[in-house]
């Protein structure tokens, strides 16, 4: 098992809906999570850290860690078209980990 | 604050060359880490420093190595250039290392090997 795992997607969401994006993760990693927002030739940016087990809410984005299932969530709340991108999950162990991303289109 | 930067934006070299690629990570920060991502693809490990150590390295060849300099910015020297290593390198930067620190990233260097 990977340290970090996405479902790829792609995942298309009407302008307005919630999108969900979720990542789980393997006892190789510790408790620093990240999402990352990477637009399509450019960088990753960051969007969000969580770090204890909960909500974790900023504007339109909420991030949820549960640690006993060891997974991490993402939602974007009223998705606008410039949301459409790839997202990036990632983690802390030995190293800084990162999923393999989630492609993300909102069709207006 | 300045964000992190890199240089060059665009390389482009034959295959057998040497490449370098910089990297200034945000002022306070001491961790530097760099990854590759080939079009279409993850980002990939390459190499974390911190505090002028290289700490951690990812499943790549020894062609791939670099070093942090006292003011913690880094340098990546890819040497024997092959066609597969045309991507876009990334550096990112954080306070803590891997105490939870979020990482920053640059803009990176697209690299261009013929």
């Amino acid at each position: 098992q990977k340290e970090v795992e996405q479902n790829s997607g792609p995942l298309s969401v009407p302008e307005g809906a919630i999108a969900s994006l979720n990542c789980t993760y393997s006892d190789r990693v510790s408790q620093s999570f990240f999402w990352y927002r990477q637009y399509s030739g450019k960088s990753p940016e960051l969007i969000m850290s969580i770090y204890s087990n909960g909500d974790k809410e900023d504007g339109r984005f909420t991030a949820q860690l549960n640690k006993a299932s060891q997974y991490v969530s993402l939602l974007i709340r009223d998705s606008q078209p410039s949301d459409s991108a790839t997202y990036l999950c990632a983690a802390t162990g030995n190293q800084f980990y990162f999923g393999t991303g989630t492609s993300l289109t909102v069709i207006p | 604050e300045a964000g992190v930067t890199q240089s060059p934006t665009h390389l482009i070299k034959t295959r057998g060359q040497q490449a370098t690629l910089r990297c200034s990570p945000i002022s306070g920060h001491t961790s530097v880490y760099w990854y590759q991502q080939a079009l279409g693809l993850g980002l990939q490990f390459l190499l974390w420093y911190d505090e002028g150590e290289e700490r951690n390295r990812g499943n790549f060849p020894p062609r791939f190595s670099g070093r942090q300099f006292p003011n913690y910015s880094s340098e990546l020297n890819v040497n024997a250039l092959e066609l597969e290593d045309s991507a876009l390198y990334l550096c990112a930067s954080s306070r803590m290392g891997l105490a939870g620190g979020e990482q920053f990233f640059g803009p990176g260097t697209r690299l261009t090997v013929l």
